[in-house]
């Protein structure tokens, strides 16, 4: 048990639809990191927040957006949703930006 | 950009057998960590280690050691007497001391008993 919750943890939708997942960090930890892992895939990099702030972006489009709150835990919105967003979405803490993560169980979104 | 590869994509072995899991990474940078994560069928990432550039000492950890190359960018993996729990995939991942870890693809490890 790493203490980062994620829900829910399975979620279906349509393309076009729009989703949002959640996150509870561990805690104490101010930073949160989502990551997208394909089947069969590692993980991708998404987004960090800190303190409430965007702190670095991987290589998605903007139809990916997150939020963190002042307890520092976060969400994760997907708009517009297609196909090839179908995947495990996994939410990671940690105590600070250079320390190490702990992940979550992660949300399997499937996209029909 | 950073870069890992993981080769090998499953590996099967009997209990107490060892297994080395290989990681060959890619980086311009100087200062950079890298770590292992286990994940099993509840989707969970585990920590299991992490290293920073300028420690290249073995670690080992009870069935558990690595080997860490510089001058071959490899960040290898051993289970000594493995079992069936070990049954998992295996991650290897690079930063550069950021929350962005860059993954490599993961090794299905099959532990039979």
């Amino acid at each position: 048990e790493t203490g980062v919750t994620q829900s829910p943890t399975h979620l279906i939708k349509t393309r076009g639809q729009q989703v949002t997942l959640r996150c509870s960090s561990q805690s104490g930890h101010n930073t949160v990191s989502w990551y997208q892992q394909a089947l069969g895939q590692g993980p991708q990099f998404i987004f960090q927040y800190y303190r409430e702030e965007e702190n670095g972006r991987g290589n998605f489009p903007p139809r990916f957006s997150g939020l963190q709150f002042p307890n520092y835990s976060s969400e994760l919105n997907v708009n517009a949703l297609e196909l090839d967003d179908s995947a495990l979405y996994l939410c990671a803490s940690s105590l600070a930006q250079n320390e190490k993560l702990f992940f979550g169980s992660g949300t399997q979104l499937s996209v029909l | 950009a950073q870069k890992v590869t993981q080769a090998q994509t499953e590996i099967s072995v009997v209990e107490k057998e060892d297994v080395t899991l290989d990681c060959v990474y890619e980086t311009r940078d100087t200062t950079y960590y890298l770590f292992w994560y286990k994940q099993p069928p509840s989707g969970e990432l585990v920590f299991l280690i992490r290293r920073n550039s300028f420690d290249e000492q073995n670690e080992i950890s009870g069935r558990y050691s690595w080997n860490f190359q510089k001058s071959t960018s490899s960040f290898n993996f051993t289970i000594t007497a493995s079992q069936v729990v070990d049954s998992a995939v295996y991650f290897c991942a690079l930063s550069d001391g950021g929350s962005k870890l860059t993954f490599g693809k993961g090794i299905t490890l099959s532990v039979r008993p």
